[in-house]
């Protein structure tokens, strides 16, 4: 059974910075693209970023671009989000997802909410 | 980007209606297109990708059709458990954006 378990979200000031991390089990992730999306509360899905198996392609969304960075551990089964300068606008579930060639997202999991907030 | 719009925003329906949800594409997306349900309080579930390929699990009385910049998402007879939020989703390039849903509520 695929699973997919975020961790790591809380309250953090503006300016501030956060580490989310996804355990992945259940499939061979070192085998898939993997994908962050958001959802800030009350409002709809937004893609966040996407990293290659491989960790050599990295893509995303314009509003992150120098402020968030994607990275995975293919040995420990993980896909991390490294969140800095953090704005009241992050404010959102983050969800981290299973991207079959970089396509769509096939598998999601609970989400961990990140609040941005003094 | 590539802009996604769908419509209507929030359909109220009855069990057993026919339902169609519409999405727009700002330019030509091909087939690229996947479409998600999502409960309060939950991950969003993948229902179709590649325009109209059922997901599997997924139940046959939803159906996705088109191509090119317009899409339908029907579903042939509302069940109880198909009152949800009802995302689609383009990847024909990046960044991968959605639509802003369509809430089907109870009639």
């Amino acid at each position: 059974e695929v699973q997919l378990v975020e961790s790591g979200g809380g309250l953090v000031q503006p300016g501030g910075s956060l580490r989310l991390s996804c355990a992945a089990s259940g499939f061979t992730f070192s085998s898939y693209w993997m994908s962050w999306v958001r959802q800030a509360p009350g409002k709809g899905l937004e893609w966040v970023a996407n990293i290659k198996q491989d960790g050599s392609e990295k893509y995303y969304v314009d509003s992150v671009k120098g402020r968030f960075t994607i990275s995975r551990d293919n040995a420990k089964n993980s896909l991390y989000l490294q969140m800095n300068s953090l704005r009241a606008e992050d404010t959102a579930v983050y969800y981290c997802a299973r991207t079959p060639k970089a396509n769509n997202f096939d598998y999601w999991g609970q989400g961990t909410l990140v609040t941005v907030s003094s | 980007d590539i802009q996604m719009t769908q419509s209507p925003s929030t359909l109220s329906a009855s069990v057993g209606d026919r339902v169609t949800i519409t999405c727009r594409a700002s330019q030509s997306i091909s087939s690229w297109l996947a479409w998600y349900q999502q409960k309060p309080g939950k991950a969003p579930k993948l229902l179709i990708y590649k325009a109209s390929s059922l997901e599997s699990g997924v139940p046959s009385r939803f159906s996705g059709s088109g191509s090119g910049t317009e899409f339908t998402l029907t579903i042939s007879s509302l069940q109880p458990d198909d009152f949800a939020t009802y995302y689609c989703q383009q990847y024909n390039s990046p960044p991968w954006t959605f639509g802003q849903g369509t809430k089907v509520e109870i009639k």
